[in-house]
């Protein structure tokens, strides 16, 4: 049974740093071609994707994003970890993990979410 | 901006079918696939659609993908209230030097 949970603060302050993991199960992080991916949401907007790596430890971040971000895993504690600096308000969002499938096909390329986490909340407020 | 298009509510009555368009470009839907995720309220996206038409393990046939060109359609046919949530398409994105993955704005079906 594959899972994804998030976890981290529910509240950071402007400035600040945010740290969020997520702890995987049901499959592991140095399968190969396994890859896991960072999205968000603000309350009642679309989603947004932030970052992925893979087992191989390919990385790739949101180009708007990409100055503040960091991704990385600790593949024997089957986590990955997120972080974000400078946190405004308007990165208020539910932060979610996901894990990736993506593959070359004949006619294109595939990359998609087959597992998500919950998300978890953070707040950015002073 | 999102850099794929959906319409952002559509609504029809139980039973009726509804389709959500996703509109992209050449970089991305043109020469990628494109999946879809539901997200009921309150909970996290699910994967509903993925290689363009394909459903995981679990999704109900009166849910289908397609696209043709640079846009993908989701169809949801029998319509049931348990299906008023937000759908999501999805697609990797190549136009800048780094892909990305890009999203749609999301379209909030209502079933009457």
């Amino acid at each position: 049974q594959v899972t994804l949970k998030e976890s981290g603060p529910v509240l950071v302050k402007p400035t600040e740093t945010l740290t969020l993991t997520c702890t995987v199960s049901g499959f592991s992080l140095s399968n190969a071609r396994m890859g896991v991916s960072w999205i968000r949401q603000p309350p009642g907007k679309a989603l947004e994707w932030l970052a992925h790596i893979f087992s191989n430890d390919e990385k790739s971040y949101s180009t708007s994003l990409k100055s503040r971000l960091t991704i990385s895993k600790d593949t024997s504690k089957s986590q990955v970890v997120l972080t974000m600096t400078n946190m405004d308000p308007v990165d208020t969002a539910t932060y979610y993990c996901a894990r990736i499938r993506d593959y070359d096909i004949l006619t294109g390329y595939t990359y998609y979410f087959d597992y998500w986490g919950q998300g978890t909340l953070v707040t950015v407020s002073s | 901006q999102s850099v794929l298009t959906q319409p952002p509510s559509v609504s029809a009555a139980p039973g009726q079918k509804v389709t959500i368009s996703c509109s992209g470009s050449s970089s991305n839907i043109g020469n990628n696939y494109v999946s879809w995720y539901q997200q009921l309220p309150g909970t996290a996206p699910k994967l509903l659609i993925y290689e363009n038409n394909k459903r995981p393990s679990g999704i109900p046939d009166r849910f289908s993908g397609s696209k043709s060109g640079t846009s993908a359609t989701l169809g949801i046919t029998g319509l049931q209230t348990g299906d008023e949530a937000d759908y999501y398409c999805g697609t990797w994105d190549s136009s800048l030097s780094a892909g990305r993955v890009v999203f749609g704005g999301g379209t909030k079906l209502t079933v009457l």
